[in-house]
């Protein structure tokens, strides 16, 4: 029954390696996320896409890069891994439907923890 | 200024007991959705409950319930006899307008801690 998978639960990395956060759903959703979870600031969205081959900034894009090539497909990219990148990764995925009924809501994936040395 | 605000970082409740938690939230537009989230230390955030701003009832969800209250702009959870697996962190979450391609507004959570 996994709908939304991430790769990598756990991930430790030095500073400047090129870092690849995986996820993958399998419910045809059009939106895709990833957020950045750190404790006391909440969700914070980093890029998201409205369809394949589309991205759009979030509110914290710097230092990030995303690719879709595939609609169930929704990767993230640290090209330069620094330390204050160490956090919660959490990837989502929505499909479109009626928004009075709260049923397209967003399904998430389990987390990747990323450590940066 | 916050847009979503849960005042209560962490709570410790007996279990058995019913709990709230509180969530005040901050838009002028008229058509907006707020939405609770339940993540365990496993991490996976699972949605719990939905309430529409011009939803006339308030929202349940078996044990969960929403204690919307629109002039106070407050959407607080009630979870209704607490379980041992309830203990999680709750984000509350807002989505402003009628755009399908909306984005989540989020709160910063609180702890919760149920204690046998």
């Amino acid at each position: 029954d996994v709908k939304v998978t991430q790769s990598s639960r756990y991930l430790v990395k030095r500073t400047g390696e090129k870092v690849f956060l995986e996820c993958v759903q399998d419910m045809d959703h059009e939106n895709m996320f990833w957020y950045r979870q750190d404790p006391g600031l909440g969700l914070r969205l980093i890029y998201f896409s409205y369809d394949v081959k589309m991205k759009e900034k979030g509110d914290i894009p710097e230092g990030y890069s995303v690719s879709r090539e595939k609609k169930e497909r929704f990767s993230l990219i640290l090209e330069s891994a620094s330390t204050n990148q160490t956090s919660m990764y959490l990837c989502a995925s929505r499909g479109l439907g009626r928004l009075s009924s709260g049923a397209n809501v967003l399904t998430f994936g389990a987390g990747s923890r990323l450590t940066v040395l | 200024a916050q847009k979503i605000t849960q005042t209560q970082p962490g709570m410790f409740v007996q279990e058995k007991e019913a709990v709230t938690l509180d969530c005040t939230y901050d838009t002028s537009d008229p058509s907006y959705g707020l939405f609770w989230y339940k993540q365990p230390s496993s991490g996976e955030m699972i949605f719990l409950i939905y309430q529409g701003s011009y939803d006339q009832q308030n929202a349940t969800e078996g044990r969960y319930s929403l204690n919307f209250q629109k002039a106070r702009k407050s959407a607080n959870l009630v979870i209704s006899a607490s379980q041992l697996g309830d203990s999680a962190m709750y984000f509350c979450a807002m989505r402003e307008g009628m755009d399908s391609n909306y984005q989540l507004i989020w709160g910063a959570g609180t702890k919760l801690i149920i204690k046998p």
